[in-house]
């Protein structure tokens, strides 16, 4: 069954601390994982997007990874911002068809 | 330009009615998808339209249809709400169809229209 699972479910730091978000997916064959941000009550935002052939990725404060073989995802925030506080959902396409899979999300609080 | 904007923002409804909810795409985007985001869950792909067709359906009840129009921009209809299908309604966008290629075809999203079914 193709899923794509996320952890932790939420997750609390202060701010200007790190974090490590974790997908894992059986989405198969694999083209692109996507990792949004999404503000409470808004639609999904794009932090990066990743094919196959890609291991790393940072946009800003943001660094996703991606291991095809393990098929595991993380996304790095460092210096945590209260602006960071938001769900950050993990995303595969699954393969020729446009349909997205979408992970739970873990949800990140950033308290001062 | 303007992003994918959707309307109306919230919505307010009871059992057994019907509603339309309305997005209008990125402009020069062809491609439109809808996704149901139930509270504390992840998004669930609803329909997919491109060039005005239907091109990829969830699993989801004849309830729900929808529609796209010359300009590209869409309609999700659900007939007959029932109390779940209170949720955050989400319509995104992109250029080509996702699977029109094997590199990423990044959709753009639009804010959403909160439905309640009291």
């Amino acid at each position: 069954k193709n899923q794509v699972e996320q952890s932790p479910q939420s997750l609390i730091i202060l701010e200007g601390k790190n974090c490590t978000l974790q997908c894992n997916y059986t989405v198969s064959p694999f083209s692109n994982l996507r990792w949004y941000k999404q503000d409470t009550g808004r639609g999904p935002v794009s932090l990066t997007i990743m094919t196959f052939s890609e291991n790393t990725k940072s946009n800003g404060r943001y660094t996703a990874t991606l291991d095809a073989d393990t098929k595991q995802s993380s996304l790095h925030i460092t210096a945590s911002q209260l602006s960071d506080s938001a769900s950050y959902i993990c995303v595969v396409p699954l393969f020729n068809t446009d349909k997205l899979i979408f992970g739970t999300g873990t949800r990140l609080q950033v308290f001062p | 330009d303007a992003g994918v904007t959707q309307s109306p923002t919230h919505l307010i409804k009871t059992r057994g009615q019907h509603v339309t909810l309305r997005c209008s795409p990125i402009s020069g985007h062809k491609s439109v998808s809808w996704y149901q985001q139930v509270l504390g869950q992840g998004p669930q792909f609803i329909f997919q339209y491109y060039e005005k067709e239907e091109r990829g359906r969830g699993n989801f009840p004849d309830r729900f249809s929808a529609r796209q129009f010359p300009n590209y921009s869409s309609e999700l209809n659900v007939n007959a709400l029932l109390l779940g299908d209170s949720a955050l309604y989400l319509c995104a966008s992109s250029f080509k169809r996702l699977a029109a290629t094997r590199t990423y075809n990044e959709q753009f999203f639009g804010p959403g229209t909160r439905l309640t079914v009291l």
